[in-house]
């Protein structure tokens, strides 16, 4: 029932590299940015990513995002058990005239 | 520092009404467009509402159109967010969130985020 179609979880060992993805339309990943957030248990969204790849200050290089067409992937390097959280891909969608979020993705570090 | 403290939620009988408010502070409020969204126990996020930095345009979720409105005051740095007729499915930590570009945005990132007010409807 979501826009946005993520995997509900995904995992890896440390060091391994890990994708999420995030499929859309045209009227949302197709004709805008996707932003993508981290959230930890209990606390406030993080901005992990903006403008399809983006990295705010302070996010490591690890973390790296990209899109093509109408879906988008976040990538997550050198995976470290800190990374465990849950994550969620954003984007406009015009014909909504609203932010519509995916499902979210629960990453687990084996 | 940026800060934004939502306050405001609580316990309320479905039908019922609340107003929620987020005070705004190290930012320049009157040049960002903000944000609310919210997120059921156990359930992902949810967009609810945005409205330009000077409040000439809003836009309202499909779930919050007709019942929730969104609101802001520069002079006093706070956003609102009016809820009538709450119903149980509107339980959820609401949070608001500040646009990362000034003035007009592009793609609508949130930048910064308060730490949520929770809001309940029960009977």
């Amino acid at each position: 029932q979501f826009v946005l179609t993520q995997p509900p979880s995904a995992s890896g060992t440390p060091g391994q590299r890990v994708t999420i993805s995030c499929s859309g339309s045209r009227p949302n990943i197709g004709s805008n940015t996707v932003n993508w957030y981290q959230q930890f248990p209990g606390t406030a969204p993080k901005l992990l990513i903006y403008s399809n790849y983006q990295r705010p200050s302070g996010v490591p290089d690890r973390f790296s995002g990209s899109k093509s067409g109408t879906s988008a992937s976040l990538a997550i390097s050198g995976l470290q058990s800190e990374d465990e959280a849950d994550y969620y891909c954003a984007v406009w969608d015009g014909s909504l005239n609203g932010v519509v979020f995916g499902g979210g993705t629960k990453l687990t570090v084996l | 520092q940026v800060q934004l403290v939502e306050s405001g939620g609580g316990v309320v009988q479905p039908g019922g009404s609340l107003r929620l408010s987020c005070a705004a502070s190290g930012f320049s409020f009157r040049s960002s467009g903000m944000h609310w969204v919210r997120q059921a126990p156990g359930k992902g996020l949810e967009w609810v509402a945005f409205i330009r930095y000077d409040g000439s345009n809003k836009y309202h979720a499909d779930s919050a159109k007709g019942r929730f409105t969104i609101s802001r005051d520069n002079s006093k740095n706070t956003l609102y967010l009016q809820m009538n007729s709450l119903r149980p499915e509107d339980t959820a930590v609401y949070y608001c969130a500040k646009d990362l570009y000034d003035y007009d945005s592009s793609g609508y990132p949130f930048d910064y985020w308060g730490q949520g007010t929770l809001v309940t409807v029960s009977s």
